[in-house]
């Protein structure tokens, strides 16, 4: 059974750094069918994609476009985890953060982890 | 982006109604539609994928349809623990993949 856990701050300040990290447990992040994601959620923005690593061979990442200045998504091969960072946030970065395994056997995000609540305030 | 639109955005109901949620996308997404249960405090939760074939362990009164740019999700016979919120997300424009903003079904 494929699980995420997420770890991080709950409360980061405003200009700084957000870092959450995400432990996979019953899968490989090499996996070649599964792409490893980060959503978040707001009252105002809803449901809303940030990024995605995958290996196919060598590393790859994607990004929205609202946070491609500021986001970093990397694999950490030894832990078999992802991490999220997003900088200089706003409180406007407030949200719930999500990552989630996308799978290419069915299209669509299979396994979620359990939401992380930040809130960006001084 | 495409951009996709859920009605309604909420519906109250009845243990064992039937209801339909509808999704429509801003252009053709082919099949590529999925459809998410989310309860408070917790991630959403797979339900439906490729507009309808349904998810591992889901059980089956969870019914999905459509392609092209128009999809329902049916939940047939309501039982308690599918008071949630539904949302349908598309994966054909990858990987931008967007959410519709939800439906909220309340116990009448």
């Amino acid at each position: 059974q494929v699980q995420l856990q997420q770890s991080g701050p709950g409360l980061v300040k405003p200009s700084q750094t957000l870092s959450l990290t995400c432990a996979i447990s019953g899968d490989s992040i090499f996996s070649n069918s599964a792409a490893w994601n980060w959503i978040r959620q707001s009252p105002s923005r809803g449901l809303e994609w940030l990024g995605r690593t995958y290996y196919m061979s060598k590393w790859y990442n994607d990004y929205a476009v609202s946070v491609k200045s500021r986001i970093t998504i990397s694999p950490d091969t030894s832990q078999n985890q992802v991490s999220l960072q997003l900088n200089s946030v706003t409180p406007e970065d407030t949200a719930v953060y999500y990552c989630a395994r996308y799978t290419y056997n069915g299209y669509a995000m299979d396994v979620w982890g359990q939401g992380t609540t930040v809130t960006v305030s001084s | 982006d495409i951009q996709m639109t859920q009605s309604p955005s909420s519906l109250s109901a009845s243990v064992g109604d039937r209801v339909t949620i509808t999704c429509r996308a801003s252009q053709s997404i082919n099949t590529y539609l999925n459809w998410y249960q989310q309860k408070p405090g917790k991630a959403p939760r797979l339900l439906i994928y490729a507009a309808s074939s349904l998810q591992s362990r889901v059980p089956s009164r969870f019914r999905g349809s459509g392609s092209g740019t128009d999809f329902t999700l049916t939940i047939t016979s309501l039982q308690p623990e599918d008071f949630a919120t539904y949302y349908c997300q598309q994966s054909y424009s990858t990987p931008m993949y967007t959410f519709g903003q939800g439906t909220k079904l309340e116990i009448k």
